[in-house]
């Protein structure tokens, strides 16, 4: 059965600390993305993948950065965590072209203090 | 700016009672998907809707291209179908880089 699997599930960070958040999926897929969800503004593309080695930034992608070292993982890490970044986010897998369901994992709900 | 625009942002209804979901784009998209997500849960694909009307058991998704815009219908609600429902568009780049609506919050009372 498809998967996104994210960890950790909670995170409490201090101001200023680096924090890595991981996703790994085992659906095959060559596209991975990185979602935050706020409360007013929905769903944000921070970063997404087009296969290993590649990152690309999305909508708001300033304080964070991504890797993705292999077709099954992706992390987003915050090099230096604020509270403004306190947040759930969503992990996501999905194809290039056409249509192919878009898998999401179950968010990571971070808070920075 | 808001690429995408979900309406209502709130709605209550009772059970058996029909919902009608609406979304509209800013740009042209050729990519339309409609989400559900618990709250504090994982987003799930509920319809994938290019153009046309679309039916999943009692979901029924109808996408106008041209005019932009797509809407969910829910037919016989059920108290378990509370939640957030989301649509999502994906602006014609082929990578499936979806932009989200902020949700409708459906709740439905006994």
């Amino acid at each position: 059965e498809a998967a996104v699997t994210q960890s950790p599930r909670n995170k409490v960070a201090v101001t200023g600390g680096k924090v890595t958040l991981s996703c790994n999926q085992t659906n095959n897929h060559n596209n991975m993305y990185w979602y935050r969800q706020d409360t007013g503004h929905g769903l944000r593309l921070i970063h997404y993948s087009y296969g290993a080695g590649s990152t690309e930034k999305g909508d708001i992608p300033d304080g964070y950065k991504a890797s993705r070292p292999s077709q099954e993982n992706f992390s987003l890490i915050l090099e230096l965590a604020t509270p403004s970044q306190t947040s759930v986010y969503f992990c996501a897998s999905g194809d290039v072209g056409g249509y192919t369901e878009v898998f999401f994992g179950k968010g990571t709900r971070l808070t920075v203090v | 700016e808001q690429q995408v625009q979900q309406s209502p942002a709130s709605l209550v209804l009772q059970e058996a009672e029909n919902a009608e979901l609406q979304c509209s784009f800013s740009i042209f998209t050729n990519q339309v998907q409609w989400f559900y997500q618990r709250p504090g849960g994982r987003l799930v694909s509920l319809l994938y809707n290019p153009s046309g009307t679309k039916q999943s058991g009692r979901l029924t998704s109808t996408t106008v291209i041209k005019e932009r815009r797509s809407s969910l219908h829910i037919s016989s609600s059920q108290i378990t179908d509370s939640g957030t429902y989301l649509c999502a568009m994906e602006p014609n780049t082929g990578y499936q880089n979806f932009y989200f609506g902020k949700g409708t919050s459906l709740t439905v009372i006994p």
